[in-house]
């Protein structure tokens, strides 16, 4: 089993829609969370962290479910801007699993 | 701060050559992690260090290659000799806490 599952997608979805991206995790001594995006051709850049309590960034939200261990992003009110792959990593220990990504694709 | 220095950008090579790619991490930071990013296999760790000390290579694929940290600003990951399946982005990245920083990769193509 992988150690950080995504739904590949892809995820196409009118300007102004919200979507949401789960991410799971095989690891329950996991520590740490976050969502990456990378755009077509470039490096992946963090997007945020995820904390137990959940945390919000403007139009983005992450949430950390331990007991069903995974992890979510949920993207209000959509824009073309948005559109993106978006990585999901876990650490455990000192090692680094990320994700294979969820591609968005926002449509005018 | 320049963040994540990656070279070359780009690398276009003769299957059986030597290809060494190049990093400096940000300045500060103690990790540094090599990546290759296919479509099949997303984005793969070949291998990260901690204070110039390799921690961990076991998601190096074998022993064509190698990589060095000689000093806290420079990193090298080496493919002797190459193959046409080595083709990928290969991306650096550097750390002082759990969030790591990316370089622009370098895009290798072995033909």
């Amino acid at each position: 089993r992988k150690e950080v599952e995504q739904d590949p997608g892809p995820f196409n979805v009118p300007e102004g829609a919200t979507v949401a991206f789960n991410c799971t995790y095989s690891n329950s001594a996991s520590q740490s969370f976050f969502w990456y995006r990378q755009d077509c051709r470039k490096e992946p850049k963090l997007l945020m962290s995820v904390y137990s309590s959940g945390n919000e960034d403007g139009r983005f939200t992450a949430q950390l479910n331990r007991a069903s261990q995974y992890i979510s992003l949920l993207i209000r009110d959509s824009k073309l801007s948005d559109s993106a792959t978006y990585l999901c990593v876990v650490t455990t220990g000192n090692q680094f699993y990320f994700g294979t990504g969820t591609s968005l694709t926002v449509i005018p | 701060d320049a963040g994540v220095i990656q070279s070359p950008r780009h690398e276009v090579t003769e299957m059986g050559q030597e290809v060494t790619l190049r990093c400096k991490p940000i300045s500060g930071h103690d990790y540094l992690f090599w990546y290759r990013q296919t479509m099949m296999r997303g984005l793969e760790l070949l291998i990260y260090f901690n204070n110039n000390v390799p921690i961990d290579d076991s998601g190096m694929p074998e022993d064509r290659f190698s990589a060095k940290m000689p000093n806290a600003s420079f990193s090298t990951l080496k493919i002797q000799p190459s193959e046409p399946r080595d083709s990928a982005v290969y991306f650096c990245a550097s750390s002082l806490g759990p969030e790591q920083y990316f370089g622009p990769g370098t895009r290798l193509t072995v033909t």
